[in-house]
């Protein structure tokens, strides 16, 4: 059975900073991994997508790298400003179903 | 334009009626979900289907029935509600030959309060 686990659980850092959110999964048998923003009373958006045989995807201020064979991913978020302050979840997608990490919710201080 | 939307966004209801939520998708996509997060916000797959058939269903008590008219639409109602149903339902979309198998759209939710 999958389990998704993210770690830290919350983050609080100065405005400006580099910061990395970790996941970790226990099946690496996956099809892709994805990373999704969600803020306070909203839905997911989905941040990037990293297909199984890649090793990272970049957007804009957002990398995230992908090492199936340890079961681990990062999101990488450069220069923090306070709008990047939400909830991030990964979420891996295993025979037919995505399952979800519990999420690290990030606060950035400006 | 929104893409995946769901309706109501909020709902109030009492212990033992039965209630629905709607769920529509303009991305032409195949594959729809419903997706259930409880009060510490962790995510769990209910359903899913692929051009109208149950394509996941995810040990989800039988008073949960999906129901897709068509490939656009995934509707969930909720028989003899219970105080435990309370959570955000998410609705989701992806286009993929199977369930789960591309990236995933998602509503803004519908958070229901059984009282």
């Amino acid at each position: 059975k999958q389990e998704v686990t993210q770690i830290p659980a919350a983050l609080s850092v100065p405005e400006g900073e580099n910061l990395v959110l970790n996941c970790s999964f226990t099946d690496s048998a996956i099809y892709n991994l994805q990373w999704f923003r969600q803020d306070p009373g909203k839905g997911l958006t989905s941040l990037l997508l990293i297909q199984s045989s890649q090793r990272e995807q970049t957007s804009g201020r957002l990398n995230a790298s992908l090492d199936k064979s340890s079961g681990r991913s990062t999101l990488y978020i450069a220069a923090s400003q306070p709008g990047d302050s939400a909830t991030y979840l990964c979420a891996v997608q295993g025979a037919q179903k995505l399952v979800f990490g519990q999420g690290t919710r990030l606060t950035i201080n400006p | 334009d929104t893409a995946v939307s769901q309706t109501p966004k909020y709902l109030v209801t009492q212990m033992g009626n039965d209630k629905s939520i709607k769920c529509e998708q303009n991305l032409g996509h195949d594959t729809m979900y419903w997706y259930k997060q409880d009060s510490k916000k962790f995510l769990k797959i209910m359903f899913s289907y692929n051009n109208k058939e149950l394509i996941i269903n995810e040990t989800v008590p039988n008073r949960f029935s999906p129901k897709s008219p068509d490939k656009a639409h995934l509707n969930l109602h909720i028989n003899s509600l219970e105080l435990g149903d309370s959570a955000v339902y998410f609705c989701a979309s992806s286009q993929a030959p199977l369930a789960g198998a591309g990236e995933l759209f998602f509503g803004e939710g519908s958070r229901l309060t059984v009282l």
